[in-house]
């Protein structure tokens, strides 16, 4: 069974600072990662989406890295605002039983402080 | 805009009552989803559909009833609401294809079961 794993659950951080978002996934047989933001009481917003024979997504500040093979991807944030505080979510998209399958970690929830 | 809509965006209601929530989309997405967000369980999906009268169970589809009959909607029905779907509610859309594309999430349905 596919479990997907965001560790720390919360992170806490000064603005300007560089930082690193973790995803891990159990299974290596995946189609494609994505990574959402969410804000209190908002819909998901998405982010980056990579494909399974990608390595990685750049927009903006923000680059995603994809490796298949040890079950991993990284959220890198650079110099980080205020307004990036929220949870980051990352998914990926399986097939079981023949059916397409979206699996979500439970997120990290994100505080950049002036 | 491109935009996924939901409706209600909140809703209280009691045990029994039959009711519908509405999702939209403007963007010609063949693919559309529902998911659940509850604390602790983080996004559990529930319905989703590859397209016009093709629909398949997520990972919590008990209560719950959909039907896709126009390509722009996909209601979710829930015939006999139990306080256990007390929950965050959101519907998804992207393009068709095998497991590519980005998901566009909406603002989401937030729903009590009394």
């Amino acid at each position: 069974k596919q479990e997907v794993t965001q560790i720390p659950a919360a992170l806490s951080v000064p603005e300007g600072e560089n930082l690193v978002l973790n995803c891990s996934f159990t299974d290596s047989a995946i189609y494609n990662l994505q990574w959402f933001r969410q804000d209190p009481g908002k819909g998901l917003t998405s982010l980056l989406l990579i494909q399974s024979s990608q390595r990685e997504q750049t927009s903006g500040r923000l680059n995603a890295s994809l490796d298949k093979s040890s079950g991993r991807s990284t959220l890198y944030i650079a110099a980080s605002q205020p307004g990036d505080s929220a949870t980051y979510l990352c998914a990926v998209i399986i097939t079981q039983g023949g059916s397409e399958k979206l699996v979500f970690g439970k997120g990290t929830k994100l505080t950049v402080n002036p | 805009e491109a935009q996924v809509t939901q409706n209600p965006r909140y809703l209280i209601t009691v045990t029994g009552k039959k009711l519908t929530v509405t999702c939209s989309q403007n963007m010609n997405h063949e693919y559309m989803s529902w998911y659940r967000q509850d604390p602790g369980l983080g996004l559990r999906q529930i319905y989703y559909s590859m397209n016009v009268e093709v629909t398949d169970k997520g990972d919590v589809p008990e209560g719950y009833k959909v039907s896709r009959k126009e390509k722009r909607n996909f209601p979710l029905i829930l015939e006999s609401p139990s306080p256990n779907q007390t929950s965050l509610y959101f519907c998804a859309s992207r393009v068709g294809g095998v497991y590519t594309g980005e998901l566009f999430f909406g603002e989401g349905s937030r729903l009590t079961v009394l």
